[in-house]
Protein backbone atom coordinates (compact mmCIF):
# COMPACT_ATOMS: atom_id res chain seq x y z
CA UNK A 1 0.00 0.00 0.00
CA UNK A 2 2.10 2.95 -1.41
CA UNK A 3 -0.87 5.69 -0.25
CA UNK A 4 -0.07 8.79 -1.97
CA UNK A 5 2.81 9.17 -4.48
CA UNK A 6 3.97 12.25 -6.08
CA UNK A 7 6.53 12.67 -8.94
CA UNK A 8 9.00 14.76 -9.83
CA UNK A 9 10.51 14.82 -5.91
CA UNK A 10 12.72 17.93 -7.67
CA UNK A 11 12.23 20.09 -10.55
CA UNK A 12 13.25 23.40 -12.37
CA UNK A 13 11.92 24.87 -15.42
CA UNK A 14 12.55 27.76 -17.37
CA UNK A 15 9.63 30.63 -17.12
CA UNK A 16 7.25 30.12 -20.00
CA UNK A 17 7.75 26.28 -19.78
CA UNK A 18 4.97 23.96 -19.01
CA UNK A 19 4.85 20.83 -17.27
CA UNK A 20 2.86 18.22 -15.13
CA UNK A 21 3.35 17.07 -11.66
CA UNK A 22 2.42 13.98 -11.20
CA UNK A 23 -0.04 12.26 -8.14
CA UNK A 24 -1.51 8.87 -7.41
CA UNK A 25 -3.04 6.77 -4.39
CA UNK A 26 -3.84 3.57 -4.16
CA UNK A 27 -6.85 3.82 -1.52
CA UNK A 28 -9.76 4.55 -3.82
CA UNK A 29 -10.42 8.32 -2.48
CA UNK A 30 -12.94 9.93 -4.21
CA UNK A 31 -11.39 13.44 -3.05
CA UNK A 32 -8.02 14.83 -4.21
CA UNK A 33 -6.47 18.01 -4.08
CA UNK A 34 -3.36 19.77 -4.72
CA UNK A 35 -1.75 22.71 -2.74
CA UNK A 36 1.09 24.96 -2.49
CA UNK A 37 3.30 25.47 0.32
CA UNK A 38 4.73 28.56 0.83
CA UNK A 39 6.91 29.79 3.25
CA UNK A 40 5.05 32.36 6.31
CA UNK A 41 1.53 31.39 4.45
CA UNK A 42 0.90 27.57 4.94
CA UNK A 43 -0.30 25.13 2.87
CA UNK A 44 -3.17 26.94 -0.03
CA UNK A 45 -5.17 25.07 -1.94
CA UNK A 46 -5.15 25.27 -5.51
CA UNK A 47 -7.79 22.53 -7.12
CA UNK A 48 -9.69 19.76 -6.10
CA UNK A 49 -11.81 16.98 -7.11
CA UNK A 50 -14.30 14.80 -5.39
CA UNK A 51 -13.95 12.45 -8.01
CA UNK A 52 -13.23 10.88 -11.57
CA UNK A 53 -14.50 13.84 -13.99
CA UNK A 54 -15.28 16.14 -11.20
CA UNK A 55 -13.08 19.31 -10.80
CA UNK A 56 -13.35 22.54 -9.37
CA UNK A 57 -10.83 25.66 -8.14
CA UNK A 58 -9.52 26.19 -4.67
CA UNK A 59 -8.05 29.53 -3.27
CA UNK A 60 -5.30 30.00 -5.85
CA UNK A 61 -6.34 28.47 -8.93
CA UNK A 62 -4.68 31.12 -11.18
CA UNK A 63 -1.70 28.86 -13.83
CA UNK A 64 -3.11 25.21 -13.06
CA UNK A 65 -4.86 23.19 -14.66
CA UNK A 66 -6.09 19.95 -13.70
CA UNK A 67 -8.03 16.98 -14.76
CA UNK A 68 -9.45 13.77 -13.21
CA UNK A 69 -10.11 10.71 -15.39
CA UNK A 70 -9.34 8.11 -12.82
CA UNK A 71 -10.07 7.68 -9.77
CA UNK A 72 -6.57 7.15 -8.80
CA UNK A 73 -4.40 9.84 -10.51
CA UNK A 74 -4.93 13.57 -10.21
CA UNK A 75 -2.03 15.66 -12.14
CA UNK A 76 -1.54 19.39 -12.09
CA UNK A 77 -0.65 21.06 -15.28
CA UNK A 78 1.64 24.45 -15.07
CA UNK A 79 0.98 25.63 -18.61
CA UNK A 80 3.36 28.70 -18.37
CA UNK A 81 5.40 28.31 -15.68
CA UNK A 82 6.43 32.00 -13.71
CA UNK A 83 8.49 32.36 -11.07
CA UNK A 84 5.89 33.45 -8.41
CA UNK A 85 4.66 29.49 -8.80
CA UNK A 86 8.28 28.00 -6.90
CA UNK A 87 7.41 26.20 -4.08
CA UNK A 88 6.19 23.33 -2.43
CA UNK A 89 3.24 21.39 -3.89
CA UNK A 90 1.54 18.88 -1.96
CA UNK A 91 -1.37 16.30 -3.56
CA UNK A 92 -3.87 15.11 -1.09
CA UNK A 93 -7.00 12.37 -0.61
CA UNK A 94 -9.69 11.31 1.86
CA UNK A 95 -12.89 9.50 1.24
CA UNK A 96 -15.64 11.58 0.77
CA UNK A 97 -18.85 11.73 2.25
CA UNK A 98 -20.06 12.38 6.17
CA UNK A 99 -18.01 12.14 8.92
CA UNK A 100 -14.42 14.14 9.03
CA UNK A 101 -12.26 12.38 6.82
CA UNK A 102 -8.77 12.29 7.31
CA UNK A 103 -6.55 13.80 4.26
CA UNK A 104 -3.25 11.85 3.64
CA UNK A 105 -0.61 13.58 2.22
CA UNK A 106 1.99 13.17 -0.35
CA UNK A 107 5.71 13.28 0.27
CA UNK A 108 5.59 16.98 -2.07
CA UNK A 109 7.64 18.18 -5.41
CA UNK A 110 9.60 21.09 -5.05
CA UNK A 111 9.71 23.18 -7.81
CA UNK A 112 11.71 26.19 -8.83
CA UNK A 113 11.27 28.22 -11.93
CA UNK A 114 14.08 30.67 -12.83
CA UNK B 1 -14.55 32.84 5.12
CA UNK B 2 -12.29 30.52 7.09
CA UNK B 3 -9.39 31.37 8.42
CA UNK B 4 -6.75 29.85 11.26
CA UNK B 5 -4.07 32.17 13.29
CA UNK B 6 -0.92 30.39 14.56
CA UNK B 7 1.49 31.64 16.58
CA UNK B 8 4.81 32.91 14.68
CA UNK B 9 8.19 30.82 15.62
CA UNK B 10 10.01 29.48 15.29
CA UNK B 11 9.69 28.08 18.98
CA UNK B 12 13.05 26.82 20.61
CA UNK B 13 12.98 24.58 23.66
CA UNK B 14 15.26 21.80 25.36
CA UNK B 15 14.00 18.86 26.19
CA UNK B 16 11.98 17.77 28.50
CA UNK B 17 9.91 21.37 28.47
CA UNK B 18 6.19 21.90 28.09
CA UNK B 19 4.97 22.91 24.92
CA UNK B 20 1.82 25.10 23.80
CA UNK B 21 1.54 26.80 20.65
CA UNK B 22 -1.40 28.65 20.18
CA UNK B 23 -4.29 28.64 17.72
CA UNK B 24 -7.33 30.81 16.83
CA UNK B 25 -9.43 30.21 13.80
CA UNK B 26 -12.35 32.01 12.09
CA UNK B 27 -15.33 30.11 10.75
CA UNK B 28 -18.75 30.07 9.99
CA UNK B 29 -20.62 27.02 11.39
CA UNK B 30 -19.20 24.08 13.28
CA UNK B 31 -16.10 23.14 11.84
CA UNK B 32 -13.73 20.10 12.75
CA UNK B 33 -9.93 21.46 13.79
CA UNK B 34 -6.56 19.70 13.14
CA UNK B 35 -2.56 19.78 14.15
CA UNK B 36 -0.94 18.36 11.05
CA UNK B 37 3.07 17.57 11.37
CA UNK B 38 5.76 17.65 9.08
CA UNK B 39 8.64 16.46 9.96
CA UNK B 40 12.01 17.60 7.68
CA UNK B 41 11.67 16.90 4.14
CA UNK B 42 8.15 15.20 4.37
CA UNK B 43 4.56 15.61 3.85
CA UNK B 44 2.32 16.43 6.21
CA UNK B 45 0.91 13.98 8.59
CA UNK B 46 -2.19 14.18 10.93
CA UNK B 47 -1.47 14.48 14.59
CA UNK B 48 -4.95 14.69 16.79
CA UNK B 49 -8.45 16.68 15.52
CA UNK B 50 -11.92 17.35 17.58
CA UNK B 51 -14.82 17.44 16.10
CA UNK B 52 -17.26 19.40 18.49
CA UNK B 53 -16.57 21.73 20.71
CA UNK B 54 -15.17 20.23 24.08
CA UNK B 55 -13.89 17.70 22.31
CA UNK B 56 -10.30 17.01 23.18
CA UNK B 57 -7.74 15.61 20.68
CA UNK B 58 -4.39 13.67 21.73
CA UNK B 59 -2.15 11.40 20.17
CA UNK B 60 1.83 10.79 21.07
CA UNK B 61 1.08 12.94 24.09
CA UNK B 62 0.32 15.60 22.60
CA UNK B 63 -3.60 17.26 23.32
CA UNK B 64 -5.89 19.77 22.16
CA UNK B 65 -8.54 20.86 23.14
CA UNK B 66 -11.81 22.87 20.51
CA UNK B 67 -12.73 25.38 22.73
CA UNK B 68 -15.52 27.44 20.96
CA UNK B 69 -16.03 30.43 23.03
CA UNK B 70 -12.70 31.54 22.84
CA UNK B 71 -12.08 29.73 19.12
CA UNK B 72 -9.14 28.18 20.36
CA UNK B 73 -7.63 25.25 19.41
CA UNK B 74 -3.86 24.96 21.42
CA UNK B 75 -1.17 22.38 21.07
CA UNK B 76 0.42 21.35 23.91
CA UNK B 77 3.16 18.79 25.43
CA UNK B 78 3.94 18.26 28.76
CA UNK B 79 7.68 17.09 28.41
CA UNK B 80 9.17 17.90 24.23
CA UNK B 81 11.55 15.66 22.91
CA UNK B 82 14.07 16.61 20.20
CA UNK B 83 12.60 14.12 17.84
CA UNK B 84 9.47 16.46 18.08
CA UNK B 85 11.07 19.11 15.71
CA UNK B 86 8.99 19.90 13.20
CA UNK B 87 6.58 22.53 11.78
CA UNK B 88 3.09 22.34 13.21
CA UNK B 89 -0.42 23.34 11.23
CA UNK B 90 -3.20 23.67 13.02
CA UNK B 91 -6.26 23.67 10.44
CA UNK B 92 -10.17 23.79 9.96
CA UNK B 93 -12.10 21.78 8.15
CA UNK B 94 -15.34 22.84 6.67
CA UNK B 95 -16.36 19.99 4.09
CA UNK B 96 -13.64 17.98 2.48
CA UNK B 97 -11.73 21.53 2.12
CA UNK B 98 -8.63 22.35 4.15
CA UNK B 99 -7.79 25.83 5.50
CA UNK B 100 -4.09 26.30 6.85
CA UNK B 101 -2.78 28.22 9.66
CA UNK B 102 1.32 29.30 8.47
CA UNK B 103 2.70 26.77 10.34
CA UNK B 104 4.88 27.07 13.43
CA UNK B 105 8.65 25.38 13.36
CA UNK B 106 9.59 24.06 16.38
CA UNK B 107 13.13 23.16 17.27
CA UNK B 108 14.19 21.39 20.44
CA UNK B 109 17.41 21.03 21.70
CA UNK B 110 19.36 18.32 23.73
Amino acid sequence: NAGVTQTPKFQVLKTGQSMTLQCAQDMNHEYMSWYRQDPGMGLRLIHYSVGAGITDQGEVPNGYNVSRSTTEDFPLRLLSAAPSQTSVYFCASSQAGTGVPEQYFGPGTRLTVT
Amino acid sequence: GNSVTQMEGPVTLSEEAFLTINCTYTATGYPSLFWYVQYPGEGLQLLLKATKADDKGSNKGFEATYRKETTSFHLEKGSVQVSDSAVYFCALQGGNKLVFGAGTILRVKS
